[in-house]
């Protein structure tokens, strides 16, 4: 059963870049035909969808973030990354990865999550 | 980009009894070459990730319990509690998979009354 596993700094400073991780078990981030998002989540808020990236390299990206988004894929790590330039306290949230479903914009499998504050 | 509704914020029900939550979304998610609609449903519980209970509008995930049902389609959907256990307080969410970016409702709380 796939898990994932995002990391990354809990606390980055403004104007500076967020960047995290998420790490897949149980299965190759190669197999079958999935894209892997990110996801975000404001404190007592709602859900946020950043982006996802294909193991092609990919990617499909929020209008809202897409001027500050990179999402990148390594196959040999079996991980993928998020990059996000510029950040305020507006970017705090917990960040999630998740795996697509087959060819699908829904996200069946998540990581636990993992919290990211934009302070000074 | 389509933009997803969901009624009532917060909702309050006796344990055993049914709790329905409505989506609306800005455009159709129904596809017309198969007749689907592109449609999921959420649950979150404090602390954890959301877990995806029903896709295609209607479609149980495996091992959701069968009193979580989904119906509607093009713009509607309804998510229904049958019988609301102690287990099912949560958050839910719909969200619509037909276009880029997928978007999620506002979320719909579900407490005890």
């Amino acid at each position: 059963q796939v898990q994932l596993q995002e990391s990354g700094p809990g606390l980055v400073k403004p104007s500076q870049t967020l960047s995290l991780t998420c790490s897949v078990s149980g299965g190759s981030i190669s197999r079958g035909s999935h894209y892997w998002s990110w996801i975000r989540q404001p404190a007592g808020k709602g859900l946020e969808w950043i982006g996802r990236i294909y193991i092609s390299g990919s990617t499909n990206y929020n209008p809202s973030l897409k001027s500050r988004v990179t999402m990148s894929v390594d196959t040999s790590k079996n991980q993928f990354s998020l990059r996000l330039s510029s950040v305020t306290a507006a970017d705090t949230a917990v960040y999630y990865c998740a795996r697509d479903g087959e060819q699908l914009a829904l996200q069946a499998v998540w990581g636990q999550g993992t919290l990211v504050t934009v302070s000074s | 980009d389509i933009v997803m509704t969901q009624s009532p914020d917060s909702l309050g029900v006796s344990l055993g009894e049914r709790a329905t939550i409505n989506c609306k979304s800005s455009q159709s998610v129904l596809y017309s070459s198969n007749n689907k609609n592109y449609l999921a449903w959420y649950q979150q519980k404090p602390g954890q990730p959301p877990k995806l209970l029903i896709s295609w509008a209607s479609t149980r995930e495996f091992g959701v319990p069968d009193r979580f049902s989904g119906s509607g389609s093009g713009t509607d959907f309804t998510l229904t509690i049958s019988s609301l256990q102690a287990e099912d307080v949560a958050v839910y969410y719909c969200q619509q998979y037909y276009s880029i970016p997928p978007a999620f409702g506002g979320g719909t709380k579900v407490e005890i009354k």
